[in-house]
């Protein structure tokens, strides 16, 4: 079953603009790792975020984490048309253990 | 590196028969994880393996289901009797256990069950 709730669904911005991604679970947690799969193809690993971290950047991304509203966003600036995909975010309870995942926010970046 | 591979990347099969996959993780991971992804939705996790000891199993997971990793490598996911309902994207992950935690995920075999 799903951990949480992604939000949008969708989101379709202009190249050069910043895109916002937000997820909430459920439970307690280890962790929280940020993913993007690419149509048709495999999921890829972006960014993890411990429980005891707030913020973390790498790149152009910039993920927070507030476990008291058990909820995270992913923040991508500068957004480029090869950042067209699917972002999930998935919750890791037990270090190393499963990975509970979103359902998904499709970005479309137009050139 | 080669990364993690998943054998076959495709499977058509009819209805009530048996089908099985493999995975062939990184080769220092020690863990190995098994998801499926329906059309829209995120991964939904069915087992994993530390080494060759099956730690967790889905309790969604029917006993049509069974996965072996017999010598701590390679590991198999079969599916007795398939239904229409098992069509699905069947994604592999591997990570190493001292690790940052972050999985590593192969291309994926795509059941379609006629």
């Amino acid at each position: 079953s799903q951990q949480g709730e992604e939000d949008p669904q969708a989101l379709s911005i202009q190249e050069g603009e910043n895109a916002t991604m937000n997820c909430s679970y459920k439970t307690s947690i280890n962790n929280l790792q940020w993913y993007r799969q690419n149509s048709g193809r495999g999921l890829v690993h972006l960014i993890l975020i411990r429980s005891n971290e707030r913020e973390k950047h790498s790149g152009r991304l910039r993920v927070t984490l507030d476990t008291s509203k058990k909820s995270s966003s992913l923040l991508i600036t500068a957004s480029r048309a090869a950042d067209t995909a699917s972002y999930f975010c998935a919750t890791d309870e037990r270090q190393g253990g499963k990975l509970i995942f979103g359902q998904g926010t499709e970005l479309s970046v137009k050139p | 590196d080669t990364g993690v591979s998943q054998d076959p990347r495709h499977k058509i099969t009819k209805r009530g028969q048996n089908v099985t996959f493999r995975c062939d993780p990184i080769s220092e991971h020690n863990r190995l994880y098994w998801y499926r992804q329906t059309l829209g939705q995120g991964p939904e996790f069915l087992t994993y393996f530390q080494n060759e000891a099956q730690l967790e199993k889905s309790r969604l997971l029917s006993d049509r289901f069974s996965a072996e990793r017999p010598k701590g490598s390679f590991s198999t996911l079969e599916i007795q009797r398939t239904e229409q309902g098992d069509s699905a994207m069947y994604l592999c992950a591997s990570s190493y256990r001292t690790g940052g935690y972050e999985q590593y995920f192969g291309p994926g075999t795509r059941l379609t069950v006629t």
